[in-house]
């Protein structure tokens, strides 16, 4: 596609329900970021893939966060239980390589609210 | 571990005055250096990064930023703004040689710029 996209772009939600957010990355793009953004603060890595394959978790808070990207293209992130601290803007990137030189292209972000 | 300050939240000025958004970074080990930027209703994107090479790094509408290391800083100017630059400005790192390119960002500077 031409950008990255993701949705919704707002969610709100009752505490305790599961959530699950959804980007579409750049076509080309092999690997695919997950960030989370409290309000006031910068993006924070939660995990990324490459492909379908996720090296690296260690930035999930919890285990109620998961993700997935099965056929290495759409990716959705699955928060369950959901709590209130989990309220955020949650940002998708991708970039051609798995390279800490290449450009990230973000997408417009899902804004979760958990009331 | 890398951390990333951005000294100041807002920053205000007048258009077509000059400004420096001022970023520091901590790392153990060598870094690569980013400013993305975020207008109002938009997703993140790069303004400029710096790799290796020139410290000095420009982007394409009139910022640049040069790398300091013995400051360990990333200050990103311009000599002249407009209206348009009205933003959020967020400086990152990214590990030199790591095997994956997470990004760690600073909280942000909100640039406004009145006319």
């Amino acid at each position: 596609g031409a950008g990255v996209s993701q949705s919704p772009r707002y969610k709100v939600t009752k505490r305790g329900q599961d959530v699950t957010l959804r980007c579409d990355p750049i076509s080309s793009h092999a690997t695919l970021y997950w960030y989370q953004q409290a309000l006031g603060q910068g993006p924070e890595f939660l995990t990324y893939f490459n492909y379908e394959a996720q090296p690296d978790k260690s930035g999930l808070p919890s285990d109620r966060f998961s993700a997935e990207r099965p056929e290495g293209s759409i990716s959705t992130l699955t928060i369950q239980r959901t709590e209130q601290r989990d309220s955020a803007m949650y940002r998708c990137a991708s970039s051609p390589l798995v390279s800490s030189t290449d450009t990230q292209y973000f997408g417009p972000g899902t804004r979760l609210t958990v009331l | 571990a890398q951390s990333v300050t951005q000294l100041d939240s807002q920053v205000p000025v007048f258009e077509e005055a000059p400004v420096e958004l001022r970023c520091n970074y901590s790392s153990s080990v060598s870094v690569y250096l980013f400013w993305y930027v975020q207008y109002p209703n938009q997703g993140l994107q790069l303004l400029l990064k710096y790799l290796s090479g020139s410290t000095l790094v420009e982007s394409i509408n009139g910022f640049e930023a040069e790398f300091n290391k013995s400051q360990t800083s990333f200050h990103l100017r311009k000599p002249s703004v407009h209206i348009s630059d009205t933003a959020e400005y967020f400086c990152a790192v990214s590990r030199n040689g790591g095997s994956q390119g997470n990004l760690i960002f600073g909280k942000g500077t909100k640039l406004s710029v009145k006319p």
